[in-house]
């Protein structure tokens, strides 16, 4: 079946510093692949998508490629800002529909000024 | 993106009772809607889907008779939680799309205490 592993969380870092959360699926076919942002006391957002092999998805200064060779797709960020804090999930889709979503178990990232 | 909303968001109830939670879109109309759960530290696990006009998809494991989804209207979906048991306690969250292609845009959860 379907499954995405993200890193283990908690990560805290420093305003402006670089960030990396790791995620890697295991998948039948063409996933699609997702980064969702939860912000305290909100729903998951969609950050940012990718639909086929080597798309690059960006929103708000994150990126995340979609590597099929390492089934992965980690989120980046070159310079955090305290207001990223917030729980982020690697979710992937079945074809490329926003349809049932398999979810990691989110990564708590906070930022301190 | 759209808005949706979820009532309550807290609530404790005893253990035997059953308890009702709503999911509302509050600016769009949803042909899809899903409930998930989510355990603390864990991801999110698909419950079930409905779509509008007819009866929910349960996910395997998911027991159709303790969790009653009602798709009511294309702007609101309840999960009632039947008998409740301590290992209900969880936090419930819903998910709304317009149609196929369209984003899934989620509600801000309930959490459930059972005691």
């Amino acid at each position: 079946g379907n499954s995405v592993t993200q890193m283990e969380g908690p990560v805290t870092l420093s305003e402006e510093a670089f960030l990396t959360i790791n995620c890697t699926y295991t998948a039948t076919g063409y996933p699609s692949l997702f980064w969702y942002v939860q912000y305290p006391g909100e729903g998951l957002q969609l950050l940012l998508k990718a639909t086929k092999a080597d798309d690059k998805g960006s929103n708000k200064g994150f990126e995340a490629t979609y590597r099929k060779e390492t089934t992965s797709f980690h989120l980046e960020k070159g310079s955090v800002q305290v207001s990223d804090s917030a729980v982020y999930f690697c979710a992937l889709s079945r074809g490329t529909s926003y349809g049932k979503l398999t979810f990691g178990q989110g990564t708590i990232l906070t930022v301190h000024p | 993106g759209a808005v949706v909303s979820q009532h309550p968001s807290r609530v404790i109830c005893k253990s035997g009772t059953s308890v009702k939670i709503e999911c509302r879109s509050l600016d769009f109309q949803a042909t899809t809607m899903f409930w998930y759960r989510q355990f603390p530290k864990q991801s999110l696990m698909l419950m079930a889907t409905s779509n509008e006009g007819s009866k929910a998809t349960y996910e395997q494991g998911v027991e159709k008779d303790k969790f009653l989804i009602n798709h009511a209207s294309l702007t609101l979906s309840t999960l009632t939680v039947t008998s409740a048991h301590p290992e209900d306690s969880s936090f419930y969250i819903c998910s709304l799309k317009a149609g196929a292609g369209y984003e899934q845009y989620f509600g801000p959860g309930t959490r459930l205490t059972v005691t």
